[in-house]
């Protein structure tokens, strides 16, 4: 199993490019998160999804959509880039039940710079 | 909402000695708590974690952590560490059942062989 993967692995955009930043699962996980991480804040939430169809916004969702249209792929959209959106992207999976929490996996992540 | 502190953000230790990261999260009510941790060049990998029950809990590689109710506080320790635990160590929170993972601002643990 490959768990949860992420291309590209890096991408440098310029200014008002867009793109996305695909994750895909084969975990048959339900929920899906994507992160940003920068440097000495930690990982912060930007989109989350609890199954196919249904999608939620996290702590920073401003300036990137998301969709979720199967349980393994849980892409994530910039659509006008900004320096401010430079940083490390991880995406997550678990498997959720109902008043249970469960431990989150991550992909290897895709560095992206904005110039 | 809630916030994780994490006060160490560098430390450096010579190979055989022990190991105490410093975890604080603020909230109210009931939580999980997860240590993770991040290799050089690799993804975040889970150490240990705290649903319930005893709050000493032990994970990989000889790692453990208490969860002191107390004090809001959940501690990674390892007796003797090794150059491979040179890594970036994150604490994370979220309420009990809860879906969304609070991160602390993590803290890179260099080893010296």
């Amino acid at each position: 199993n490959a768990g949860v993967t992420q291309t590209p692995k890096f991408r440098i955009l310029k200014i008002g490019q867009s793109m996305t930043l695909q994750c895909a699962q084969d975990m048959n996980h339900n929920y899906m998160y994507w992160y940003r991480q920068d440097p000495g804040m930690g990982l912060k939430l930007i989109y989350y999804s609890v199954g196919a169809g249904i999608t939620d916004k996290g702590e920073v969702p401003n300036g990137y959509n998301v969709s979720r249209s199967t349980t393994e792929d849980f892409p994530l959209r910039l659509e006008l880039a900004a320096p401010s959106q430079t940083s490390v992207y991880f995406c997550a999976t678990s498997q959720r039940t109902s008043g249970y929490t469960d431990t989150q996996y991550f992909g290897p992540g895709t560095r992206l710079t904005v110039l | 909402a809630q916030s994780v502190s994490q006060h160490n953000h560098h430390v450096i230790l010579s190979e055989a000695a022990s190991l105490e990261l410093g975890c604080n999260y603020s909230y109210g009510g009931t939580v999980n708590l997860f240590w993770y941790v991040q290799y050089p060049g690799q993804h975040l990998q889970l150490l240990l974690k705290y649903f319930s029950g005893d709050p000493l809990v032990k994970g990989i590689k000889g790692f453990e952590a208490e969860f002191i109710k107390s004090k809001f506080s959940f501690n990674l320790r390892k007796p003797s560490v090794q150059w491979s635990d040179t890594a970036e160590y994150f604490c994370a929170v979220t309420p009990y059942a809860g879906n969304m993972l609070t991160f602390g601002g993590g803290t890179r643990l260099m080893v010296k062989p």
